[in-house]
């Protein structure tokens, strides 16, 4: 079946990057966008960017631009999102997703829990 | 930026009623409106995209309705599987976003 599967929960301290992967099963990765969510605790999603895995052409939201790289890995069909000079408000659940039907997310990864403290 | 503001933020309704949220962006997005689900600790589930398709699969006591700046989410007859909260989002502009969430109590 179609499925996102990301990495394990991170604990990091303020400063540090964080890398979190999100692999992909059951359909052709290179024909869907791969967006990234977050969810701080108690707060609305938030868009962070996407990727276009079949030319790895990316737009990330001005609020995290300098701070977030999305990549991929074709032969994995793994999208990664890194997000650098992390801060305590950066702690949150980030999911990624897949783009279709002109960008909704109709299918999310199981959200990977970062904490960004001291 | 375009900005996503739902009503209500709480609702409480019973086994069997019929609810409405209301999802208002701060300008046009036309039809370019989706709808997820999302229960605690869980991941949001896609219901509704072009503010009035339904997904493959979600049951049709699910509708939505609007464009322009003004959207509805209705459920025609609530069950117990249906509490949770409720997002709307937009994806006629860059950044997208999402209201702050509607979330839907037993009452």
């Amino acid at each position: 079946q179609v499925q996102l599967v990301q990495s394990g929960a991170e604990v990091k301290k303020p400063g540090a990057s964080v890398m979190v992967s999100c692999k992909a099963s059951g359909y052709m990765f290179t024909s869907y966008s791969m967006h990234w969510v977050r969810q701080a605790p108690g707060q609305r999603l938030e868009w962070m960017g996407w990727i276009n895995p079949d030319d790895a052409n990316t737009k990330y939201s001005q609020k995290f631009q300098g701070r977030v790289t999305i990549t991929r890995d074709t032969s994995a069909s793994t999208a990664y999102m890194e997000l650098s000079s992390l801060r305590p408000e950066d702690t949150a659940v980030y999911y990624c997703a897949r783009g279709a039907r002109g960008d909704v997310f109709d299918i999310w990864g199981q959200g990977t829990m970062v904490i960004v403290s001291s | 930026d375009i900005q996503m503001t739902q009503s209500p933020s709480t609702l409480s309704a019973s086994v069997g009623d019929r609810v409405t949220i209301t999802c208002r962006a701060s300008q046009s997005i036309t039809s370019w409106l989706a709808w997820y689900q999302q229960k605690p600790g869980k991941a949001p589930k896609f219901l509704i995209y072009k503010a009035s398709s339904l997904e493959s699969g979600v049951p049709p006591r699910f509708s939505g309705s609007g464009s322009g700046t003004e959207f509805t989410l209705t459920i025609s007859s609530l069950q117990p599987d249906d509490f949770a909260t409720y997002y709307c989002q937009q994806y006629k502009s860059y950044p997208y976003s999402f209201g702050q969430g509607t979330k839907l109590e037993i009452k």
